[in-house]
C-alpha cells in the first residue's frame, strides 16, 4: 500500500492566521481525499483532489476557506485559511492503494488559540 | 443525507471473548465497506473491507454483510487489551469524476478488559 507523509503533524495557531498543510504519496495517485475530525468525532471528508483540475468540495465546505493544491500525482496541500477556534481538527488526507484499500496520512492536529 | 451510523459505546468484552461492532448504512448505491481500528491520536488503519454479500474472515477478524438490510457487522475473536480502540464503519460510494469518497460512521469504542 501506499506511504503517506504529512505535515505538519501538529501545529498551534493564532485566530486569523492561515495554516498549510502537505501530503506527498511514495506513488502516483489519481485522487486524493482530505477529511476533518473534529474531538470526539468521526472524519468529514472536506474536498477531493485531482491532479488538474478543481478540487471538489463537500456540503459545508468552500474553497476560500480550504483552498487545494494538486500539482502533481504525488502530492497536494490543503490551506485553512482565516482559521478561527472552530478549525481545531485533526485534518488528514487519504489516498486510495490497492484495489479497494485507503491509506491515510499520519494527521496534523491543528489547535486555535 | 448519506449516513453510516455505529453505536458509539463503549462496548466492554473481557479478553478472550467474541467483540461484535455493528454499523447500519442508508445508501443503497455503496459498494463496498471497510472497518477501520483508530487508537487515540493516531490516524485510521485498514483492518478489512468487504464488497459481496456473507462473511470474509481474516485472522481473527470476520467482516459481514448484508445488503438487504444494508447492515455491516466487524466480529473480533479472542479479543486482546491491544484491540482496545474505537472502530470505524466506512461505506464507499461515487464522486463526481469517477473514484470513490468514504462516509465514516461515528465509530465504536472497544474496551477488551483483563
Amino acid at each position: 500500500s501506499a506511504v503517506i507523509s504529512q505535515k505538519p503533524s501538529r501545529d498551534i495557531c493564532q485566530r486569523g492566521t492561515s495554516l498549510t498543510i502537505q501530503c506527498q504519496v511514495d506513488s502516483q495517485v489519481t485522487m486524493m481525499f482530505w477529511y476533518r475530525q473534529q474531538p470526539g468525532q468521526s472524519l468529514t471528508l472536506i474536498a477531493t483532489a485531482n491532479q488538474g483540475s478543481e478540487a471538489t468540495y463537500e456540503s459545508g465546505f468552500v474553497i476560500d476557506k480550504f483552498p487545494i493544491s494538486r500539482p502533481n500525482l504525488t502530492f497536494s496541500t490543503l490551506t485553512v485559511s482565516n482559521m478561527s477556534p472552530e478549525d481545531s481538527s485533526i485534518y488528514l488526507c487519504s489516498v486510495v492503494t490497492g484495489s479497494s484499500g485507503y491509506t491515510f496520512g499520519s494527521g496534523t492536529r491543528l489547535t486555535v488559540v | 443525507q448519506k449516513e453510516v451510523e455505529q453505536n458509539s459505546g463503549p462496548l466492554s468484552v473481557p479478553e478472550g471473548a467474541i467483540a461484535s461492532l455493528n454499523c447500519t448504512y442508508s445508501d443503497r448505491g455503496s459498494q463496498s465497506f471497510f472497518w477501520y481500528r483508530q487508537y487515540s491520536g493516531k490516524s485510521p488503519e485498514l483492518i478489512m473491507f468487504i464488497y459481496s454479500n456473507g462473511d470474509k474472515e481474516d485472522g481473527r477478524f470476520t467482516a459481514q454483510l448484508n445488503k438487504a438490510s444494508q447492515y455491516v457487522s466487524l466480529l473480533i475473536r479472542d479479543s486482546q487489551p491491544s484491540d482496545s480502540a474505537t472502530y470505524l464503519c466506512a461505506a464507499s460510494g461515487v464522486v463526481t469524476g469517477g473514484g470513490n469518497k468514504l462516509t465514516f460512521g461515528t465509530g465504536t469504542q472497544l474496551k477488551v478488559e483483563l
